[in-house]
């Protein structure tokens, strides 16, 4: 099935550095939403974002919908361990786009925090 | 309970065999979602239900998937004859149906021997 273009695939900082990573897409979405997912348990939405060109933060992430509305970034800024996990990003079409309600995932990007 | 619920959290089956999943949704969440995830890969969309009625069911891989929600709650996936290649997480999500703010269960995982 289809799926967003996201980077990178891995990461590997040290404890108090800024993270960013993105998605990118062929198709338009209107719809950009990031997601965290920490072994053996469900997706835990992180941000939403709904308009092109849309700034968004939630304590130290900060997301952004990108003018084009083809691509979003996510930024963590001062990690920590906990903020170790799989990110992922997910995009939806709205009905008159000819999409639906269903979210389409990227593969993740897998963030490991050194102390 | 405050989130999504899934029953149960892990299944392991023989090849051939039927299985239920069961989601319980957020109270008073309309739109209800079963996405399918594979190692290392992101969630796979499946079906989605708005109420009792699928609005899109175009992500079941073929017509040994099954799912009901019969009625606007609780919703059951179910995969007859299942084979090994249907080993995985199933997940799923549930939403006010306004703004797509898709909240997760932990998922069932599957395994088919």
């Amino acid at each position: 099935g289809q799926q967003l273009n996201q980077s990178p695939q891995s990461m590997f900082i040290q404890e108090g550095e800024d993270v960013s990573m993105n998605c990118t897409s062929s198709s338009i979405f209107n719809t950009w939403l990031w997601y965290k997912q920490d072994p053996g348990e469900g997706p835990v939405l992180l941000i939403a974002l709904y308009k092109a060109g849309e700034l968004t933060s939630n304590g130290r992430l900060t997301a952004q919908f990108g003018i084009t509305r083809k691509d979003s970034f996510l930024n963590i800024s001062a990690s920590i361990p906990s903020d170790v996990g799989i990110y992922f990003c997910a995009g939806q079409r709205s009905l008159t786009q000819g999409g639906s309600e269903k979210l389409v995932f990227g593969k993740g990007t897998k963030l490991t925090v050194n102390p | 309970g405050a989130g999504v619920s899934q029953t149960p959290s892990n299944k392991v089956t023989e090849k051939g065999k039927y299985v239920e999943l069961r989601c319980d949704p957020i109270s008073g969440h309309t739109a209800l979602y079963w996405y399918r995830q594979s190692l290392g890969q992101g969630p796979e969309f499946l079906i989605y239900f708005q109420g009792t009625g699928a609005a899109d069911d175009s992500g079941l891989p073929n017509d040994r998937f099954f799912a009901v929600r019969p009625e606007g709650s609780v919703s059951t996936l179910k995969i007859q004859r299942t084979e090994r290649g249907d080993s995985a997480v199933y997940l799923c999500a549930s939403s006010r149906g306004m703004r797509n703010e898709q909240f997760f269960g932990p998922g069932t995982r599957l395994t088919v021997l």
